[in-house]
């Protein structure tokens, strides 16, 4: 079974600066897709970020961006220009290219991020 | 484009009695997903819904069950509640079964008295 950790219980930053999220996970398959969510205060879970493992390119959106390497398993969120609403707790997950059960995600334990002004 | 809604928001039961959560995906969206979320288990996949069925199920007792109706809107059921039943539901809307990215609904509070 596939399982994601990650292991900063809680992170952080000064508004303006650049934080880095940190995610492992560990699967036996080969072709499968690694998300970011983010969940502030209000609870609705929001994608950030998504990249697919068969692309060797990191994904981008704006001041997210991941590094995902995918032989060491790892795919951490650098944050740039850190804002007030980033504040959430962000969640890494894990979903199967399978068809079969592909619907479902793994979620991480989450990383309480804080800004401070 | 609407998101995905979830029905109720917030929701108190006491034990042994039974609820009825409702979710309906953004339009024309037709895979529904189920998680529960709690502070000690962490979010947890429940199950899956495609085409009026259920295509997969997580590691839940069978007191938690769900459909989904030929609009692609989805209830879960859960039957004599339990303490611990009490957390966060969020549901889940995919174009497809097999296509990468799940949209959130806002979830359903549950609590259990």
């Amino acid at each position: 079974a596939q399982t994601v950790t990650q292991s900063q219980p809680e992170m952080s930053v000064q508004e303006a600066e650049t934080v880095t999220l940190s995610c492992t996970y560990d699967t036996s398959e080969s072709d499968y897709y690694l998300f970011w969510y983010k969940q502030p205060p209000s609870r609705q879970m929001i994608l950030v970020i998504r990249q697919e493992a068969y692309k060797q390119q990191n994904a981008t959106e704006n001041r997210f961006s991941v590094n995902f390497q995918k032989a060491a398993k790892s795919f951490s969120l650098k944050i740039s220009d850190s804002q007030l609403g980033d504040a959430a707790m962000y969640f890494c997950a894990y979903r199967s290219a399978r068809l079969q059960g592909a619907q479902k995600l793994v979620f991480g334990q989450g990383t309480r991020l804080t800004i401070n002004p | 484009k609407a998101g995905v809604t979830q029905t109720p928001r917030y929701l108190i039961k006491t034990r042994g009695q039974q609820v009825t959560l409702s979710c309906s995906p953004i339009s024309g969206h037709r895979s529904v997903s189920w998680y529960q979320q709690t502070p000690g288990q962490g979010l947890q996949f429940l199950f899956e819904y495609f085409s009026e069925t259920q295509r997969n199920k997580g590691n839940f007792p069978g007191r938690f069950s769900g459909r989904q109706f030929s609009n692609s809107r989805s209830e879960m059921n859960v039957s004599t509640l339990e303490l611990g039943d009490s957390a966060l539901y969020l549901c889940a809307s995919s174009l497809r079964q097999g296509t990468d990215t799940q949209y959130f609904g806002p979830g359903t509070r549950l609590t259990v008295l």
